[in-house]
């Protein structure tokens, strides 16, 4: 079965320093890996797919098969960067989509 | 439209009460799914319809019942609840549930409290 592991529930940093939300996933498969984002009040909402390899907001991701990992990150935090991050995985060929327990960032001016 | 709506927004109701939740979209997806979330929980996937068929039933009990009458709309009829039913409800939708599957679409849910 496939496992999100997101090791840190909550994670602070200042407004502009670097930061790096960590995914780690278990499926012996071909997954594909999103990263959701929920703003305070708003709904959960796409931020990034591994496929397309984009950067959105300044952030990017990168699928590593080797570490099994999808770790989010962005060179400068912004305080709008304060949310819950989840990340999630889908088997390929699955209607399921399995979510991390998130991260809640905190960017403190 | 871009957004996938859920009515009601809030609802309160008996452990003996029936009610529905009623989610809609007009971007022409044809896979809707039903979430729960828990404070401080991610969302677990309850069912999933693609075509408006009943493709997934995460072994939900039978105390809610979806209902998908076509594909734009999906309900979840509720009936004979337990207090630890109570939670958001996050309905969602996406192209298909095999392209772009997990590129999903997210009410902003009817947050369900039972008595």
């Amino acid at each position: 079965a496939q496992r999100v592991t997101q090791p840190e529930k909550l994670l602070s940093v200042f407004k502009g320093a670097p930061v790096e939300l960590k995914c780690n996933y278990s499926y012996s498969g071909s997954p594909e890996l999103f990263w959701y984002v929920q703003y305070s009040r708003q709904r959960l909402q796409l931020l990034l797919r591994h496929i397309s390899r984009e950067s959105i907001k300044g952030f990017t991701a990168d699928l590593n098969k080797g570490e099994t990992s999808f770790h989010l990150k962005k060179p400068f935090a912004q305080e709008e960067d304060s949310a819950m991050y989840y990340c999630a995985l889908r088997r390929g060929g699955s209607e399921k989509l399995v979510f991390g327990k998130g991260t809640k960032l905190t960017v403190n001016p | 439209d871009t957004e996938v709506t859920q009515t009601p927004k809030h609802l309160v109701m008996g452990m003996t009460n029936k009610k529905s939740l009623k989610c809609e979209q007009h971007m022409g997806h044809r896979a809707m799914y039903w979430y729960k979330q828990k404070a401080k929980k991610p969302p677990e996937l309850m069912f999933v319809y693609s075509y408006e068929k009943l493709s997934i039933n995460e072994s939900v009990p039978s105390r809610f019942s979806p209902e998908c009458p076509n594909s734009s709309l999906l309900n979840l009829h509720l009936h004979a609840l337990q207090p630890e039913d109570s939670a958001l409800y996050l309905c969602a939708s996406s192209q298909d549930s095999s392209y772009r599957a997990g590129e999903l679409f997210f009410g902003e849910g009817s947050r369900l409290t039972v008595l």
